[in-house]
């Protein structure tokens, strides 16, 4: 199993970004998939999740509204769209499978964002 | 949502000696189908977080038998019971019960 994280960088307050995490080695669409963040100051938070066959997105409260999760099961593609960016949403953003038993157990690389 | 503490936040120890994390949730972490959703993840020095066990005690595979998880509805520990260096890192434990899943503040664990 490998997920490659891709996107990410510096931005400008109220600016967009989008990453991908491209997913291999197992049957994507067969399982939900995550988007985390990590920063110092706020530690690891859950941001998106969205159902195997795309149907079903959920957002945190800071994230609806500006973030978009999708995914391309054709591609085993995994994407956020982030807009409206604030300094707040600099963070290692890291997409992930959501197992079967509530567990994470396949992580991407993680991919810098610097919104500043 | 459902706040996770841990103690301690940091836990220096010796090579070869057993060490403990505590989690604490603010709610039951058992879900409607009767499983506990409290996982316990590594995250070494630059690198994401790594899978450790999940449902209380279920080993991910690969994790070595040194790592043990026990606990129920808000209460949890793992233990590791011969440090070795490369367990040198951060633990989280986090619940999977319900959006959105949430994360304790983490334990360093380094060696003295």
């Amino acid at each position: 199993v490998q997920l490659l994280q891709s996107g990410g960088g510096l931005v400008q307050p109220g600016g967009s970004l989008s990453l991908s995490c491209a997913a291999s080695g197992f049957t994507f669409n067969q399982y939900s998939m995550i988007w985390f963040r990590q920063s110092p100051g706020r530690g690891l938070e859950w941001v998106s999740a969205i159902g195997g066959a795309g149907r079903d997105t959920y957002y945190t409260d800071s994230a609806k509204g500006r973030f978009t999760i999708s995914r391309d099961n054709s591609k085993s593609m995994l994407y956020v769209q982030m807009n409206s960016l604030r300094a707040e949403d600099t963070a290692m953003y890291y997409c992930a499978v959501w197992g079967p038993n509530g567990d994470l157990p396949y992580w991407g690389q993680g991919t810098l964002v610097t919104v500043s | 949502d459902i706040v996770m503490t841990q103690t301690p936040l940091s836990s220096p120890v010796t090579l070869g000696q057993p060490a403990s994390i505590s989690c604490r949730s603010s709610q039951s972490l058992v879900k409607s189908d009767g499983n506990t959703y409290l996982s316990w993840l590594q995250q070494r020095p630059g690198q994401p977080p790594r899978l450790l066990l999940y449902k209380i005690s279920s080993r991910f595979s690969g994790v070595p038998d040194r790592f043990s998880g026990s606990g129920t509805e808000t209460d949890f520990t793992l233990k590791i019971s011969r440090v070795e260096a490369e367990d040198v890192g951060i633990y989280y434990c986090m619940q999977g019960k319900q959006f959105p899943f949430t994360f304790g503040p983490g334990t360093k664990v380094d060696i003295k």
